[in-house]
């Protein structure tokens, strides 16, 4: 199976930030590599998918380039209502594996 | 809009087995699939496996492959979660998740609720 690596665990960001959340595969996915934001007590909720098409109703401050075996989500003018966990998922494997998440809050 | 509905918290003894339901509407059920995904206390996310809501075919995660079984219900639109021979590390949040792709596993859009399973003797 891929394992994906997430970095940092956690972080704390101020309104008006630029943050960005690193996941690394251990082998090659290609293009085939989603993202996910989860607040406490909910289901996680799609944010991109293919490393950088917007799932509708995502606000464009988020986006996510890479390819192959890096990739990077970035959340620009971070707003208070990003704090959550987010968590990366390749599926270029039919087993599908997930990052360990990043939790951010606020500064 | 899409709605996954699924069934109520379960406690198990170990051994046990639990088999969580999730009720699709406000879509066409053979045109995605649905995968399983549990969260951890430790709020890990594992797949747990994957069937196709057009003809059934699974693929299952290794570590869950020889004691789960997922069937559907075309009839009803809802899809099962079988897990058999629980210990307390099963103890989680079990989802259900459209899968955006019919032929093989993918992304997730909408979820389910999550229905939480404990195991405790």
């Amino acid at each position: 199976d891929i394992q994906m690596t997430q970095s940092p665990s956690s972080l704390s960001a101020s309104v008006g930030d630029t943050v960005t959340i690193t996941c690394q595969a251990s082998q090659d996915c290609r293009t085939s590599l989603s993202w996910y934001q989860q607040k406490a007590g909910k289901a996680p909720r799609l944010l991109i998918h293919d490393v950088s098409i917007l799932e509708s109703g995502v606000p464009p401050r988020f986006s996510g380039r890479g390819y192959g075996t890096q990739f990077f989500l970035t959340i620009t003018d971070f707003q208070p209502d990003d704090f959550g966990s987010y968590f990366c998922q390749q599926y270029d494997d039919l087993h599908l594996t997930f990052g360990g998440g990043t939790k951010v809050d606020i500064k | 809009q899409v709605e996954l509905v699924q069934s109520g918290p379960e406690v198990k003894k170990p051994g046990a087995s639990v088999k969580v339901s999730c009720r699709a509407s406000n879509y066409f059920f053979g045109d995605y699939s649905i995968s399983w995904v549990r969260q951890t206390p430790g709020q890990e996310l594992e797949w747990v496996g994957w069937i196709s809501g057009l003809n059934g075919n699974t693929n299952y995660a290794d570590q869950f492959r020889d004691r789960s079984t997922m069937t559907t219900d075309t009839s009803t639109n809802t899809a099962y979660l079988e897990l058999r021979s629980l210990t307390s590390d099963d103890t989680a949040v079990y989802y259900c998740a459209r899968d955006d792709n019919k032929y093989a596993p993918h992304y997730f859009g909408p979820w389910g609720q999550g229905t939480l399973v404990t195991v405790s003797s």
